[in-house]
C-alpha cells in the first residue's frame, strides 16, 4: 500500500493563478480531508469528505474547492491564489466508522508558496 | 468553538522523562489523539485514549481524564530524535465530524 499520496510536492504560483493539489489513498478509506498548516497555528481544516459525492466545509474553506467523485481521489483547487495561501497542505485520509476509533493518516504535504 | 490547549514549547534533557499536557472542553467528546510531527514532515499517529486512564506504549504514554476534560503525554528515557511537534486532537460527536487539532507542542530534547 501507498498510503496517501499527494502531488506536488512543492510548488510556486503568482498571485491570481489557479491549481489543484492532488490526494489519492488506497486504503479504501471513506473519510478524507484537507488541512493547512501555518507557523504557530497548528492544523487547520479546509474541506473534508466523508465519501464520494459529499464533502463540507472545514474551519477555513474560503479560496479554496473540493469534490469527491471517487473514492481514493480528493483534489483541492485554488481558483485565484493569493499570498495568504502560502502555506503546508497535508490531505488526511481515515475508515468512517460510528463512535470508534478512526486514526488518519496522513500525506507528505504540499509545499506552496504564492508570489 | 472547542479549543484545544497545549504548551507552545517545551524543553527537555536527554534520558529524562517530558509530560506533554492537553486540555479540551468535555461536551461531545468521543476520542483523543496524540500525533508527533517531525520538522518539515507529516503528523505520525501515537495513541489514541477514550476511556479514562493510562495507555502505555514502550516509552511514550497516554493519559485521559474525561470528566476533567485532561490528557497528558509521557516520554520516557528520552532521546534526541524525540524533538519534534506533539499535537493532541480530539474527536467530537459521530465518526462524521473532523478532528479538532491543538497548535501544538514543540519538544527540544538537549543533552
Amino acid at each position: 500500500n501507498a498510503g496517501v499520496t499527494q502531488t506536488p510536492k512543492f510548488q510556486v504560483l503568482k498571485t491570481g493563478q489557479s491549481m489543484t493539489l492532488q490526494c489519492a489513498q488506497d486504503m479504501n478509506h471513506e473519510y478524507m480531508s484537507w488541512y493547512r498548516q501555518d507557523p504557530g497555528m497548528g492544523l487547520r481544516l479546509i474541506h473534508y469528505s466523508v465519501g464520494a459525492g459529499i464533502t463540507d466545509q472545514g474551519e477555513v474553506p474560503n479560496g479554496y474547492n473540493v469534490s469527491r467523485s471517487t473514492t481514493e481521489d480528493f483534489p483541492l483547487r485554488l481558483l485565484s491564489a493569493a499570498p495568504s495561501q502560502t502555506s503546508v497542505y497535508f490531505c488526511a485520509s481515515s475508515r468512517r466508522d460510528r463512535g470508534s476509533y478512526n486514526e488518519q493518516f496522513f500525506g507528505p504535504g504540499t509545499r506552496l508558496t504564492v508570489l | 468553538g472547542q479549543n484545544i490547549d497545549q504548551p507552545t514549547e517545551m524543553t527537555a534533557t536527554e534520558g529524562a522523562i517530558v509530560q506533554i499536557n492537553c486540555t479540551y472542553q468535555t461536551s461531545g467528546f468521543n476520542g483523543l489523539f496524540w500525533y508527533q510531527q517531525h520538522a518539515g514532515e507529516a503528523p505520525t499517529f501515537l495513541s489514541y485514549n477514550v476511556l479514562d486512564g493510562l495507555e502505555e506504549k514502550g516509552r511514550f504514554s497516554s493519559f485521559l481524564s474525561r470528566s476533567k476534560g485532561y490528557s497528558y503525554l509521557l516520554l520516557k528515557e528520552l532521546q534526541m530524535k524525540d524533538s519534534a511537534s506533539y499535537l493532541c486532537a480530539v474527536s467530537y460527536g459521530s465518526g462524521n465530524t473532523p478532528l479538532v487539532f491543538g497548535k501544538g507542542t514543540r519538544l527540544s530534547v538537549i543533552a
